[in-house]
């Protein structure tokens, strides 16, 4: 059964510096979002992102994050200057081609950020 | 997007039936019903999801009320790898495509 991947599974890095989680959505998807869990709280939306571009995001998206689908299978969240409260599980999920928003989203394994 | 409430958490005895309650009182229409669930800060997993009809598929079974207002999840024989927090989701068509995810309710299948 087709699925989405993420790497790494886990990320440590400084605050301050650059990161970039990576996913693979499913292979005939069209639409991919991030979503983020804080240790412990609930899982927050960040982004969605069809035909290249953001069609929404929360307020937690700020313009220390952006996203990018470099090619034809990666799609990739990069958070440019980490801060100690971007600790947290990111996941990516993706949803087919079919242009109902009430299609089914499927999610990844998630990367773990620990920002030191 | 419809509000949901439901329990903080849930005990089932490994091969009973668990039966996680949803309410959402304030539904419209035009809104659906979905159930996802985290295993232990895994990625969400869709369970199944209905608009007025009961539902079931190789995981569950979704019962709603005739009103609408509530529903229940119904895993029919619980193993211990359904030891999860389960979410139920209401959203619309003509609404936002992300997922709102409350606290959900944590289920404990004990052996």
């Amino acid at each position: 059964e087709p699925e989405v991947t993420q790497t790494p599974s886990h990320q440590v890095t400084q605050m301050g510096q650059e990161v970039i989680l990576r996913c693979v959505p499913i292979s005939n998807h069209l639409y991919f979002y991030w979503y983020r869990q804080i240790l412990g709280q609930k899982v927050e939306f960040l982004v969605s992102f069809y035909n290249n571009e953001i069609s929404e995001k929360s307020e937690i998206f700020d313009d220390q994050f952006s996203v990018e689908r470099p090619d034809g299978s990666n799609f990739t969240l990069k958070i440019r200057s980490t801060k100690l409260e971007d600790s947290a599980m990111y996941f990516c999920a993706s949803r087919g081609p079919r242009t109902s928003l009430l299609d089914t989203q499927y999610f990844g394994p998630g990367t773990r950020l620990t920002v030191l | 997007d419809a509000k949901t409430t439901q329990p903080t958490s849930m005990d089932c005895a490994e091969g009973r039936a668990a039966n996680l309650p949803c309410n959402h009182s304030t539904i419209s229409g035009n809104e659906y019903v979905y159930w996802y669930r985290q295993i232990h800060s895994q990625g969400p997993q869709y369970i199944i999801h209905g608009l007025k009809n009961n539902e079931t598929n190789e995981m569950a079974s979704l019962i709603i009320t005739e009103d609408r207002k509530s529903s229940t999840l119904i895993l029919p024989h619980a193993t211990l790898r359904d030891t999860a927090v389960y979410y139920c989701i209401v959203r619309s068509q003509g609404g936002s495509e992300k997922l709102v995810f409350g606290k959900g309710t944590k289920l404990t299948v004990n052996p």
